[in-house]
């Protein structure tokens, strides 16, 4: 069965440099997540979509913005990187309120 | 503020035992409960999804059972293998919300 596809798996950014996740959700799906983990933590809610448009909204900070595409793809775009960014993103996919089906994650290394 | 605790933080027991996780969280207006797997510097995975008018779910050697009322859950493992050794998180979806809220997870270690 397809699953979440999430790109890069790993990145190396610079401080202040700029990053570009991307996301591919499960076929139909409607609703896409994403979530950041730091070293030792559970994953932290950021922000998600459903059917293009923002529908819930965490901790994310004003250096990060994301969208969904009308294809159903998502990018979380993040710039003016701090060392504190370093962590696994993940991306999640749901059909409406109900089950929600994780990426590999990208790691994210700022150096 | 939907606040969701794991307990014990780490677990280790020999193979065989079966063994009881537990999750709690603050706020019963809840959609549904999941419980993930997740191995070292991995992915998380998908157990068992309880949805809020579910008692309990059942998947092999998994049981997952929900008290909405009382703000808890259990995963219980039975037959404990070494395989089974990785970090189970649970997480919530608050009722008005489109996002999970998740434990800090249990370490679970079977010895051979």
């Amino acid at each position: 069965a397809a699953g979440v596809i999430q790109s890069p798996r790993h990145l190396i950014k610079e401080k202040r440099e700029t990053a570009t996740l991307k996301c591919y959700p499960i076929p139909r799906h409607d609703t896409v997540y994403w979530y950041q983990q730091g070293p030792g933590q559970d994953p932290q809610f950021l922000i998600s979509f459903y059917e293009k448009m923002q529908s819930d909204k965490g901790s994310i900070p004003d250096r990060f913005s994301a969208q969904q595409f009308s294809d159903y793809h998502s990018e979380l775009n993040m710039s003016s990187l701090e060392l504190g960014d370093s962590a696994l993103y993940f991306c999640a996919s749901s059909l409406g309120l109900v089950e929600q089906y994780f990426g590999p994650g990208t790691r994210l290394t700022v150096t | 503020k939907q606040e969701v605790t794991q307990i014990p933080a780490a677990l280790s027991v020999p193979e065989g035992e079966n063994l009881v996780l537990n999750c709690s969280f603050t706020d019963s207006a809840i959609y549904n409960l999941q419980w993930f797997r997740q191995d070292p510097g991995k992915g998380l995975t998908s157990l068992l999804l309880i949805q809020s008018s579910q008692r309990e779910q059942t998947s092999g050697r998994l049981n997952a059972s929900l008290d909405k009322s009382s703000g808890r859950s259990t995963l219980y493992i039975a037959a404990s293998q070494p395989g089974d050794s990785a970090t189970y998180l649970c997480a919530v979806e608050p009722q008005g919300a489109q996002k999970l809220v998740f434990g800090q997870g249990t370490r679970l270690t079977i010895n051979p």
